[in-house]
């Protein structure tokens, strides 16, 4: 069965700060895919970033990136020079695919990030 | 999360009423899922459907909740008498035709019974 554990709770940072977020996750799977997605106080979830098991490039967007290490089944997301509107609940997912399963992701339990002024 | 249309996004029910939310998935896209994010909690699967079929329901409460997503219109999420417990917010998203897509959440339907 698969699990995500996002171990981090709650983070509090102070404006321009990097901050990372962490993401462990367990599959039996080859071929299975991650995923962050952003929960903002107006409740919507949005889509951050998907990537593949065979994928362990790093990738950075911005001022986000993401480190992928299958060795230690981390995904973590790191947001360099954060700003207020960073505050939210950050979500990493997994899914392992298959007919039955299709996209179907299972959630950590989010990492509450609040960036102050 | 752009195209995943739920509504409402805000429903108040009395216990013992129902509930009904409507998901329209994204253009081309067949597969619909359901998730329940109860109060200060991760999101919990619920159900996967694709057209007038339940692919897997294993995240569905035994009793008072069923999905369905017929060939035409949106998916709709059914709650029976409702209790004070249901009250969460309930998220659809949508995938195209194969495993292992990004899916994309609605902007989600918030149930409060009283």
């Amino acid at each position: 069965a698969q699990k995500v554990t996002q171990a981090q709770t709650e983070i509090s940072v102070v404006e321009k700060e990097d901050v990372t977020l962490d993401c462990v996750y367990e599959t039996r799977d080859t071929t299975y895919y991650l995923f962050w997605y952003k929960q903002p106080p107006s409740g919507e979830l949005v889509f951050l970033i998907r990537r593949n098991s065979f994928d362990e490039q790093n990738e950075i967007s911005g001022r986000y990136s993401w480190n992928f290490q299958k060795s230690t089944s981390s995904f973590n997301f790191t947001i360099t020079a954060s700003q207020v509107v960073d505050s939210a609940v950050y979500f990493c997912a997994l899914s392992e695919g298959g007919e039955t399963s299709g996209s179907r992701l299972t959630f950590g339990e989010g990492t509450q990030l609040t960036v102050n002024p | 999360n752009a195209g995943v249309m739920q509504n409402p996004r805000h429903l108040v029910r009395r216990r013992g009423q129902e509930a009904r939310l409507r998901c329209s998935p994204m253009k081309g896209h067949s597969h619909v899922y359901w998730y329940r994010q109860l109060p200060e909690e991760g999101l919990k699967f619920m159900v996967y459907l694709q057209k007038e079929n339940i692919i897997d329901e294993s995240g569905m409460p035994k009793e008072r909740f069923s999905a369905e997503f017929p060939k035409e219109g949106p998916s709709i999420l059914r709650i029976q008498q409702v209790v004070r417990g249901d009250s969460a917010a309930y998220f659809c998203a949508s995938s195209p035709n194969f495993s292992g897509n990004t899916i994309y959440f609605g902007e989600g339907s918030w149930l409060t019974v009283v």
